[in-house]
């Protein structure tokens, strides 16, 4: 069965880096994307991004450019997402998500709370 | 704010018949780019309902269904059952904003 699993909590200090790594089994991780989506305490749903599982082609929110960097790792079926210069307003649960154009976003990790405080 | 606007709740007895609107623009749902709807629960993932507009995912109950005209999308809801209490987001492409978009949300409450 197709399984995405988060890495855990994180407690980082304002203008730090945080790396979620998201590890996908169940399926062929290069034949889809994986995408990564946010939700801050009493927000909705925030598209962050995607990766391309195959060759690594990456598309990225306008408002994280320059902050955010999406990886893949083939060999262990591991996706990560790198978020820099940290905000308290970055504060939330990341998630990630098998992403395929046509058919959305199928399968998703169990959500990784990252909190940046000062 | 997004480019995708629902309605910030909707509501309706059991059994009743809702429906949450997707509104966007030329530029998204207009554009024909395929609209996509997730339930969310608070403290689990978000699960997709429909894809491309109408489609359902195997084991999504046949009480959800989507639709597309326009500029605009909507997710029906019949039958409503206490379970169905949750958050739901549409999504779509933006080629204004090169990227994907999750609409604003609706609360859906059964009463």
């Amino acid at each position: 069965q197709v399984q995405l699993v988060q890495s855990g909590a994180e407690v980082k200090k304002t203008g730090a880096s945080v790396k979620v790594s998201c590890k996908a089994s169940g399926y062929t991780f290069t034949s889809y994307g994986i995408s990564w989506v946010r939700q801050a305490p009493g927000q909705g749903l925030e598209w962050m991004g995607w990766i391309n599982g195959y060759n690594g082609n990456t598309n990225y929110a306008q408002k994280l450019q320059g902050r955010v960097t999406m990886t893949t790792d083939t060999s262990t079926s591991t996706a990560y997402m790198e978020l820099r210069s940290l905000r308290s307003d970055d504060t939330a649960v990341y998630y990630c998500a098998r992403a395929s154009f046509r058919t959305g976003y199928d399968y998703w990790g169990q959500g990784t709370l990252v909190t940046v405080s000062s | 704010q997004s480019v995708l606007t629902q309605p910030p709740s909707v509501s309706g007895a059991p059994g009743q018949r809702v429906t949450i609107s997707c509104t966007g623009s030329s530029s998204n749902i207009g554009a024909a780019y395929d609209v996509h709807w997730y339930q969310h629960l608070p403290g689990t993932a978000p699960k997709l309902l429909i894809y491309g507009s109408s489609n359902r995912p195997s084991g999504v109950p046949d009480r959800f269904s989507g639709s597309k005209s326009g500029t605009s999308a909507s997710l029906a809801i019949t039958g409503l059952q206490a379970e169905d209490e949750a958050d739901y987001y549409c999504q779509s492409y933006d080629s204004s904003l090169s990227g994907y978009v999750f609409g604003t949300g609706t609360k859906v409450a059964v009463l």
